[in-house]
């Protein structure tokens, strides 16, 4: 079972306020993602990083940003949440196994976040 | 590039019915195949891999296929089971740090 962490795992708030979405992960794991997943289903990459000090846009703009100052910590942040941002938020990690053919993601439960 | 393709929903199934979600996926190099299951109000958990062509993933009665020739990977289990209810992802990854999810195939089994 995948050791993988996410908090909270509902928050309702308010148009133009902070907020900071936190995953942790203990199993050493040097990558990890952010996905945004619509009511549709479909996954979206918007973050990822390759280990600590890295960290990369994906393939949907978004306007949140992410930090990775230690390996098991990969918060995702919105400057100014608005009713567009309303989403569920997965993150992961994957390893590398020993080779790029075994790499398998895991996820975390899931944030759900409405903005009102 | 490469992509997923995977058999719309939502599926509705008897206890005990027979399930194939079909997936196919298009890939430049020689990519590693996933099931992945999302049960209401969580995250997605592996189901089942399979890093090679020919390759037979297997896990709680589902199994897939690696089939290269036709570029495949469908999902079956032979006795669905009410608690078998959830959204069922492909993914694959060729490339590191690179997975793409199909859009999710939603299952209801109903007693």
């Amino acid at each position: 079972e995948a050791d993988i962490y996410q908090t909270p795992r509902y928050l309702v708030i308010g148009t133009g306020k902070k907020i900071t979405l936190e995953c942790s992960q203990t199993m050493g794991h040097d990558k990890m993602y952010w996905y945004q997943q619509d009511p549709g289903m479909e996954l979206h990459l918007i973050h990822y990083s390759y280990g600590v000090n890295s960290t990369e846009k994906g393939d949907l703009s978004s306007e949140s940003t992410v930090s990775r100052i230690r390996t098991e910590h990969f918060p995702l942040t919105l400057e100014s949440a608005r009713p567009s941002h309303t989403s569920q938020y997965l993150c992961a990690s994957s390893d590398s196994g020993t080779t790029i053919f075994e790499e398998t993601q895991y996820f975390g439960p899931g944030t759900r976040l409405l903005v009102l | 590039g490469d992509s997923v393709t995977q058999m719309e929903g939502p599926v509705t199934l008897s206890e005990e019915a027979f399930l194939t979600i079909n997936c196919t996926y298009t890939a430049t190099g020689y990519p590693s195949l996933f099931w992945y299951v999302q049960y209401p109000g969580e995250g997605l958990q592996l189901l089942l891999k399979a890093t090679k062509a020919d390759d037979k993933g297997s896990n709680k009665g589902f199994e897939a296929t690696y089939r290269k020739e036709t570029t495949s990977f469908h999902l079956e289990k032979g006795s669905v089971q009410v608690s078998d209810s959830a959204v069922y992802f492909c993914a694959l990854s060729a490339v590191a740090n690179q997975f793409y999810f199909g859009t999710g195939t939603s299952l209801t089994v109903i007693p």
